[in-house]
This record gives structure tokens, sequence and C-alpha cells, in this order.
């Protein structure tokens, strides 16, 4: 089945250790997407990729840096993890062009526990 | 400017009976409208979407809503709620067009009481 893949699903790292959140995806969709999610929140955008382009939220800290290598995979990279970065990440897709693009896929997440 | 409002926090109904959930939204562009379900700690599964066709869309597991423009509004329907329904619900909303705005709604958390 198509799918979105995030691993792992459970992340534990240290104050100040660098850390890397995995997405894959088999939709072969065009558009990926970054989300931090805090405990009883609404997800919130960091970034996301339209293709190869790259487009950072407005409010997203610098400690956040994303990958996307090729289509199907993207990453999350935390420099500097800290205390309040812990939170569920989510990965979704997007078809993005042509008919229901927008429709985001999301996947299972990872919880990260900062120490 | 682009937002959604999430009139309740919390909804609890009683197992068979309607669920009803709010949302309002305000859009410069044409929106898109979704509406996604989150079990505790999973991801977002897709419910139903407005797409600009018809208004009245039917999703998974009975679940059904109306895009009124008039009221800017998209609330979603039950006939008759679920113990495995209980779950935290967020509505939507994708600006169309080259850059697509995302806009989640704060969330509606549904209890299912016995």
């Amino acid at each position: 089945d198509a799918m979105v893949i995030q691993n792992p699903r459970y992340q534990v790292t240290q104050f100040g250790k660098p850390v890397t959140l995995s997405c894959s995806q088999t939709l072969n969709h065009n558009v990926m997407y970054w989300y931090q999610q805090k405990s009883s929140q609404a997800p919130k955008l960091l970034f996301h990729y339209y293709d190869k382009d790259f487009n950072n939220e407005a409010d997203t800290p610098d400690n956040f840096q994303s990958r996307r290598p090729n289509t199907s995979f993207c990453f999350l990279d935390i420099r500097s993890p800290g205390l309040g970065d812990a939170a569920m990440y989510l990965c979704a897709t997007s078809r993005g062009r042509g008919d229901l693009s927008n429709e985001q896929f999301f996947g299972p997440g990872t919880r990260l526990t900062v120490l | 400017a682009q937002s959604v409002t999430q009139l309740d926090s919390h909804v609890s109904v009683s197992e068979g009976t309607p669920v009803l959930l709010r949302c309002n939204y305000s859009s410069s562009y044409s929106p898109s409208l979704f509406w996604y379900v989150q079990h505790p700690n999973k991801g977002l599964q897709l419910l139903l979407k407005y797409t600009s066709a018809a208004t009245l869309v039917k999703g998974i597991n009975g679940f059904e809503a109306e895009f009124k423009k008039s009221e800017t509004s998209f609330h979603l329907t039950k006939p008759s709620a679920h113990m495995s329904d209980a779950a935290e619900y967020f509505c939507v909303v994708i600006s169309s067009g080259g850059y697509q705005k995302v806009t989640f709604g704060t969330g509606t958390k549904l209890q299912v009481i016995p």
C-alpha cells in the first residue's frame, strides 16, 4: 500500500544533542511537509518542500532544518534540541498538482523526548 | 488572511446520539476544507474533504459535513456516535493556488459516554 512512513516512531535525545527524524513516501507526491505537534495542540507547520523548493514558515526557529535528497525522502534535523522541542513530529505529503492537489496524507508521527 | 475557528474545544455525547463538531473559516481564496481525526499517539487520518464539488460531503465511518459559503462554515456531523469515535478532530483549510497556505483549527476533543 502506498503510504507515508516515519522512522523512528519514538526518539529520545539529550539536551543539545543533534537529532534527525526521517520520513519516506511511496505516493510519489511532489510536496512534503513537517509539522510539530505539542500535547493537546494543533499541528504547527514548520516547513514544506514543493519538489526541491524549500518553504520555511516565518516563525520556525533556526534550530530546525530540513533536507529532501530525493522525491521519496525528507529529513528533519534539530541542531540543538531544547526541552521545549519535545513533541510529536508529523510528516505529510500532497500531490501538489492537478485534482485533489492539496489533500494531505500523514505519517504516524515520531514522538521526540528530550532529556 | 486565512483562519479556522473550531468553536468547541471539548464535546461530550452519549453513545448512539448525534455528533456535531463546529468549524468556521475565513479565506481570501477559494479554499479546500478538510476534517481529520487523530486518535491518541497516532497520526492524522482524513475523514472527508470539500474541494468545490458537492457541498454535502460524505466521509468515512458515517461522518459527513456541509459546506455553507454564506455562513463560512463546514460543520462535521454523524447521526449516531460510537465509542470508537472518541478522538481529537481537526478542521483544516488549505488555500488553492500556487502557494498552498495550510491552516489548522485548534481541535475538538470528542468524548463518547457509554
